[in-house]
């Protein structure tokens, strides 16, 4: 059984362009959570995700970002207009709907965003 | 609003010791507790979890816990580190509050096994 996984693994981009972070979660799993982790700093979430719908939202900085989980193919977490304080490692975690919420989250290996 | 704390950003072993990496949580409601490990350049691996039961949950790798009620921690234990045990841990607590269920992460604790 495949884990989670992100592309690309590192990602340069310029000010201004935009970047576009890919998440495929684990088979089974319907639940998907991003988390940008600053150097020398821990994760701190951003987005949590179902299929089409955005749950919470509450860590996504309000201008620039955004994120989707389609029907069909990965999440992807987008980035507009980039700037040097994105640099950062992105990490996607996904996990069943267990009630209670007990389950685990399970991380890819995250998108490192370098922006020059 | 919850929150984690690990007061030590370094801890150092000489391998073969016992070694034990310190949190602390506050949550409003029942705590959900967990540990990850993460290797250098790498995404975080699950090492273990509580959510309710015995107080002591063992995980991979030899690693163990201790869920502590009246002090609010859930240390990582290991009787005997090795030099491959040298990683960065962060433990975390689960929200469930409304409809989230996001993981909180402490800073994170640098493990150093030496030999």
């Amino acid at each position: 059984n495949a884990g989670v996984m992100q592309n690309p693994r590192h990602l340069v981009r310029r000010r201004g362009q935009e970047a576009r972070l890919r998440c495929s979660p684990m088979k089974g799993h319907s639940h998907v959570y991003w988390y940008r982790q600053l150097p020398e700093e821990g994760l701190k979430f951003m987005v949590y995700l179902q299929k089409e719908n955005i749950i919470d939202e509450s860590g996504m900085p309000k201008e620039r970002f955004s994120a989707e989980f389609p029907k069909e193919g990965p999440s992807i977490l987008r980035i507009q207009q980039v700037v040097r304080g994105d640099s950062a490692a992105y990490f996607c975690a996904s996990n069943r709907a267990l009630v209670g919420g007990t389950d685990t989250q399970y991380f890819g290996p995250g998108t490192r965003l370098t922006v020059l | 609003a919850q929150s984690v704390a690990q007061p030590e950003d370094q801890v150092n072993v000489a391998e073969g010791n016992p070694l034990t990496v310190k949190c602390t949580y506050s949550v409003s409601g029942n705590p959900y507790l967990f540990w990850y490990v993460q290797y250098p350049n790498r995404g975080l691996q699950f090492l273990l979890k509580y959510i309710t039961g015995d107080n002591l949950v063992k995980g991979s790798y030899g690693f163990e816990a201790e869920f502590n009620k009246s002090q609010t921690s859930f240390h990582l234990k290991k009787p005997s580190a090795l030099v491959s045990d040298s990683a960065l841990y962060f433990c975390a607590v689960r929200d469930l509050t409304g409809t989230a269920s996001k993981l909180t992460f402490g800073t994170g604790t640098r493990l150093q096994v030496t030999l």
